[in-house]
């Protein structure tokens, strides 16, 4: 049902860098920007990243977001075992004229 | 730091209404919009819709046809009904605070489990 496409999961060792797509279209993220949410299970999910690659205050500078076209990229660099956890894109669409997500990716510290 | 906290019934049975209520403390409840999400079990996020704290409303069209959100500004809560439901809409309910239209989700409760089961 989700609109937005992302890879099922990745990992990386401990300081590697990683990446996680968003494929979208252009009803969304083609025409607005992206946001990124970190969710450990049993927990509130967490803004991440905001207009495609602004930081809330706190949120570590390891996480860096980027769009180009329909889609979007979320960066962890020197990833930590406290990076383990699931993420998922999200944008506005002005063709359901609603919020839509993206299918998630679980990030595992090897 | 607003802190958001959903109730309701853990078990609902088929056909029946789910009704689930946020209250938001630490926080005032304008001039912001508050999203209900869900997520299934095993699955992603999916957004239900939401309130402006006037009292606009804006559904995602999937659900439209059986979603109300309404706000009680004094009680500072939103709430959720979700009618007619079946165990497609078992998930983990969230409410979440925007600060405006198309703003990201800046603010999530714990969440809460909602079984669809007779």
């Amino acid at each position: 049902q989700s609109v937005l496409t992302q890879p099922p999961s990745t990992s990386g060792t401990p300081g590697q860098r990683v990446t996680i797509s968003c494929s979208g279209s252009r009803s969304n993220i083609g025409s607005n920007t992206v946001n990124w949410y970190q969710h450990l299970p049993g927990t509130a999910p967490k803004l991440l990243i905001y207009s495609s690659n602004q930081r809330p205050s706190g949120v570590p500078d390891r996480f860096s977001g980027s769009k180009s076209g329909t889609s979007a990229s979320l960066a962890i660099s020197g990833l930590q075992s406290e990076d383990e956890a699931d993420y998922y894109c999200a944008t506005w669409d002005d063709s359901l004229n609603g919020f839509v997500f993206g299918t998630g990716t679980k990030v595992t510290v090897v | 730091q607003v802190q958001l906290q959903e109730s309701g019934p853990g078990l609902v049975k088929p056909s029946e209404t789910l009704s689930l209520t946020c209250t938001v403390s630490g926080g005032s409840i304008s001039p912001f919009y508050w999203s209900w999400i869900r997520q299934p079990p095993g699955k992603g996020l999916e957004w239900i819709g939401y309130i402006y704290y006037s009292g606009n409303t804006n559904y995602n069209p999937s659900l439209k046809s059986r979603v109300t959100i309404s706000v009680d500004t004094s009680k500072k809560q939103v709430s959720l009904r979700l009618t007619s439901v079946t165990a497609a809409d078992t998930a983990v309910y969230y409410c979440a605070k925007h600060s405006g239209a198309y703003a990201p989700a800046d603010n999530w409760g714990q969440g809460t489990l909602v079984t669809v089961s007779s």
